[in-house]
């Protein structure tokens, strides 16, 4: 398996515009994660997915932020409008079941 | 829900010495604790894990052990070598509050000097 997708890994925009960030998960798995990662906070969940159901979405810092699980195969984390403080990399990340956690290789995000 | 705490926040060791990771969690009914290791530009990926049936665990250079009565558990790598510079996360998977998904630690920047 070619592991978790994720496109694109870089991403610079103005602020103000929207963003739209994508993952393909591994095959098989039933659980999908949007991570986000900053210096100062660390690595934060914003959203998680079972069997494309959202979960939880208690860490979405706010409704700029919206994301969606069409089907078994791919999600996107969408942010409209951007802002600087949005600027993170962002990781999605799958799983079959709800331990070993499986992550791609991050998009890092630059609102200027 | 489970809280978990992770330190040092940077680690420098010299090539061949020994690096020790620690962590606590808040909730005691939790059961499952992995180790992620982040390389500069990439994802964490696992690199261990043990179960709360199990006091340690061993792979190669790297251990984990787990102290349930204290809530704590460790990471220990010997022998280390530039390669393992990296970001290490611990996790915890707490079973109370509704949520059964691992948290995260703020993850120890590992330095190893050659």
């Amino acid at each position: 398996d070619a592991g978790v997708i994720q496109s694109p890994r870089h991403e610079v925009t103005e602020m103000g515009q929207e963003v739209t960030l994508r993952c393909k998960p591994i095959s098989g798995h039933d659980y999908l994660f949007w991570y986000r990662q900053t210096m100062m906070r660390g690595l934060e969940l914003l959203i998680y997915f079972n069997n494309n159901v959202p979960i939880d979405d208690s860490g979405m810092p706010e409704d700029r932020f919206s994301a969606k699980m069409p089907n078994a195969s791919f999600s996107t984390l969408k942010i409209q409008p951007s802002e600087p403080r949005d600027s993170a990399v962002y990781f999605c990340a799958s799983s079959f079941g709800q331990e070993t956690q499986y992550f791609g290789p991050g998009t890092r995000l630059l609102v200027l | 829900g489970e809280n978990v705490e992770q330190h040092p926040s940077t680690l420098s060791v010299q090539e061949g010495d020994s690096a020790v990771i620690k962590c606590t969690y808040s909730d005691s009914a939790s059961n499952y604790f992995p180790w992620y290791k982040q390389e500069l530009g990439k994802g964490p990926q696992l690199i261990i894990d043990i179960r709360s049936n199990v006091g340690e665990k061993k792979d190669q250079r790297i251990a984990v052990t787990l102290n349930k009565t204290a809530k704590h558990f460790s990471l220990h790598i010997t022998e280390t070598q530039p390669e393992d510079s990296a970001v290490y996360f611990c996790a915890a998977r707490g079973t109370s509050g509704g949520s059964y998904i691992p948290t995260f630690g703020r993850g120890t920047s590992l330095i190893v000097h050659p």
